[in-house]
């Protein structure tokens, strides 16, 4: 079966870094999305990543290795609107999302 | 419109009742989809549509039906609602399907309980 694994929580400190990560097995690749989510609101995109490396987006940067079926995304500069769930989804073989259940980041004083 | 809209925001359905949510988007995209998110779970997939005329089953589709006459519109609905179709429903849609690059943008969701 097709699974995507993230912690369900994670607790960090305003102005630190957190490592949220994801490891995935399922039927073919084709791209890995991370997605934010503010309680009761929609997901909102926030990367991308289809070939191994690291991509940087202002404070928020995002790791890809394939072989290793891993990825994860970093939160820098933490701030008080961080506090989230942050969705892993992988893009299986058939171009379906294969959502993960999420990881809430409660961000504190 | 701007985006994706759902309608309604949220809504108590008696069990054994029919119910439409419904979902338009402005962006002029060919693919749309329907979700729901339970607690402690991932979105899970009901239906999809690729384009306007065509739809397909997600991962959870029982009870559930679709359709796509046009491109904006993307109806679910409940055909007799029950206790465990209590949920949050997202509909999202995407510019391309089967492209790498696909991005799916979200509508503010809808909170429905069967009761």
């Amino acid at each position: 079966g097709q699974n995507i694994d993230q912690p369900t929580e994670m607790t960090a400190t305003e102005g630190a870094i957190v490592q949220i990560n994801c490891t995935y097995q399922t039927s073919g690749f084709n791209g890995l999305f991370w997605y934010q989510q503010h309680a009761g609101e929609a997901p909102t995109f926030l990367s991308y990543n289809v070939l191994d490396g690291l991509e940087e987006k202002g404070r928020f940067s995002s790791f890809l290795s394939r072989s290793k079926g891993y990825s994860y995304l970093l939160l820098k500069e933490l701030q008080m609107k961080d506090s989230a769930s942050y969705l892993c989804a992988v893009l299986d073989s058939n171009y379906q999302l294969i959502w993960g259940a999420g990881t809430k980041l409660i961000i504190k004083p | 419109i701007a985006g994706i809209t759902q309608a309604p925001t949220s809504q108590i359905l008696a069990a054994g009742r029919r119910m439409t949510l419904r979902c338009t988007q402005d962006m002029r995209h060919n693919a749309m989809y329907w979700y729901r998110q339970d607690l402690g779970l991932g979105l899970r997939l009901i239906h999809y549509s690729n384009t306007a005329g065509t739809t397909g089953k997600g991962e959870v589709p029982d009870g559930y039906s679709v359709s796509r006459a046009n491109t904006d519109d993307f109806p679910l609905t409940l055909a007799s609602a029950v206790p465990s179709q209590t949920s949050v429903y997202f509909c999202a849609s995407s510019d391309s399907s089967g492209r790498a690059t696909d991005t799916q943008y979200f509508g503010p969701g809808t909170r429905l309980t069967v009761l």
